[in-house]
Order: structure tokens, then C-alpha cells, then sequence
């Protein structure tokens, strides 16, 4: 059972714009410490997507966007692409559980 | 360029040991503040974090399996090894290792994942 939650799913039309939310505790995100975003494609392992937030590592399309605000974090996706298919999931830190990484819980996109 | 591989058994008894290694290129955990670390991701659900191991032999462990786990390196060798005892079926999962360039930092790179069955 992760601390951080993700809607299990979201779906959208190529072109179109879907977030990703992913929603912690004053523990972990709301304790100020950053979220990163992992991608999953089928059958592949993840790849960092998003980190400290808002920063894309070289090669990340800028259609990849992220943000923080309070206890929750979000990931968008802007002009969706078939490509863009694939799990999701947030990560940050938690002080009250003194777990080094913890993940969300997961979002599959899928693009209609 | 860096690279991380996992290895070891596909296939694990119940109350067995898991030993698994991986192989790292493109860096040296000899340099301060990096680490490696294990994931792993039962069949169709979310990643879970297991263990870390840093530059400086600073280990950490996920509270809720720390009994089980050792991790340990071979900094000559690149290599990171981790060990779960008592193994049982509710621990089938891809395991992955993945680079940190620091400490709760985000993992940069991940190697391409090694499956492990635990059934007798």
C-alpha cells in the first residue's frame, strides 16, 4: 500500500491535454521534499520522465510537464501521442516511514 | 554512458535465499554521493523500493522488509548484491537496480529488470 496516490487511470484523444495527480501527506510531499515521475512503456522497465518537480532530463519531449503544490503533485501530458501509452508513477520521500523512495501507486494512459 | 544489468535465478523455492546482482558500466561507486539501489514490481502492480547502497557503504533498507534484505558492493567488480531470505511466493516480481546520483535523489538510470518466480 503506497502513501502516494494516483487515479489508476486517465484516457485521451491524441493532440489532447490529461494530468496526472498524484496526492501525498505533510509527510512527504507536503513536507517539502521533491516528486519525480517515472515512465513505464509496455513490458520495459521505468525511465525518469520528470525530476525535482518540474525538470526534464535531456531527451524528455517538453509536452512532459510537472509541478508541486501543497500535499500533491501533478504530471501533464500536452498534445498526447500514441506513444505516450504507458504507466506512470510519482515518487518522493518519507520522513514518517524513513522510506527512501516511495512510489505511487501508479496511472495507465491510454490514448484513444 | 551508464548501464545497469540484473542477474540471478528466475525460478525460487518457498524459504529459499534470493541472491541477485547487478552489473553496473559508466560509473564508479567510489565517487561521492552515488548509489545503487533495488526495485522491485509484483506482476500487473505498482514498484516498490527495497534497498539502497551508497558510495560510502551507507545502507538503507525499506522498513517493512529490512529483516530479510542484505545489500552489499564490490566496488572492483561494480557490482551490487542484494539478498532476501525467506522467500515466498507473494515476493514474484521483476527486480530492478537503478542508479541515484545522491542521496534521495531521483534513479536516473534503471537496468532492464530480471524476473523472479518464487514457487515449488
Amino acid at each position: 500500500q503506497s502513501v502516494l496516490t494516483q487515479p489508476p487511470s486517465v484516457s485521451g484523444a491524441p493532440g489532447q491535454r490529461v494530468t496526472i495527480s498524484c496526492t501525498g501527506s505533510s509527510s512527504n510531499i507536503g513536507a517539502g521534499y521533491d516528486v519525480h515521475w517515472y515512465q513505464q512503456l509496455p513490458g520495459t522497465a521505468p525511465k525518469l520522465l520528470i525530476y525535482g518537480n518540474s525538470n526534464r532530463p535531456s531527451g524528455v519531449p517538453d509536452r512532459f510537464s510537472g509541478s508541486k503544490s501543497g500535499t500533491s503533485a501533478s504530471l501533464a501530458i500536452t498534445g498526447l501521442q500514441a506513444e505516450d501509452e504507458a504507466d506512470y508513477y510519482c515518487q518522493s520521500y518519507d520522513s514518517s516511514l524513513s522510506v527512501l523512495y516511495v512510489f505511487g501507486t501508479g496511472t495507465k494512459v491510454t490514448v484513444l | 554512458q551508464i548501464t545497469l544489468k540484473e542477474s540471478g535465478p528466475t525460478l525460487v523455492k518457498p524459504t529459499q535465499t534470493l541472491t541477485l546482482t547487478c552489473t553496473f558500466s559508466g560509473f564508479s561507486l567510489s565517487t561521492s554521493g552515488v548509489g545503487v539501489g533495488w526495485i522491485r514490481q509484483p506482476p500487473g502492480k505498482a514498484l516498490e523500493w527495497l534497498a539502497l547502497i551508497y558510495w560510502d557503504d551507507d545502507k538503507r533498507y525499506s522498513p517493512s522488509l529490512k529483516s530479510r534484505l542484505t545489500i552489499t558492493k564490490d566496488t572492483s567488480k561494480n557490482q551490487v548484491v542484494l539478498t532476501m531470505t525467506n522467500m515466498d511466493p507473494v515476493d514474484t516480481a521483476t527486480y530492478y537496480c537503478a542508479h541515484t546520483r545522491g542521496y534521495r535523489e531521483w534513479l536516473g538510470y534503471w537496468g532492464q529488470g530480471t524476473l523472479v518466480t518464487v514457487s515449488s
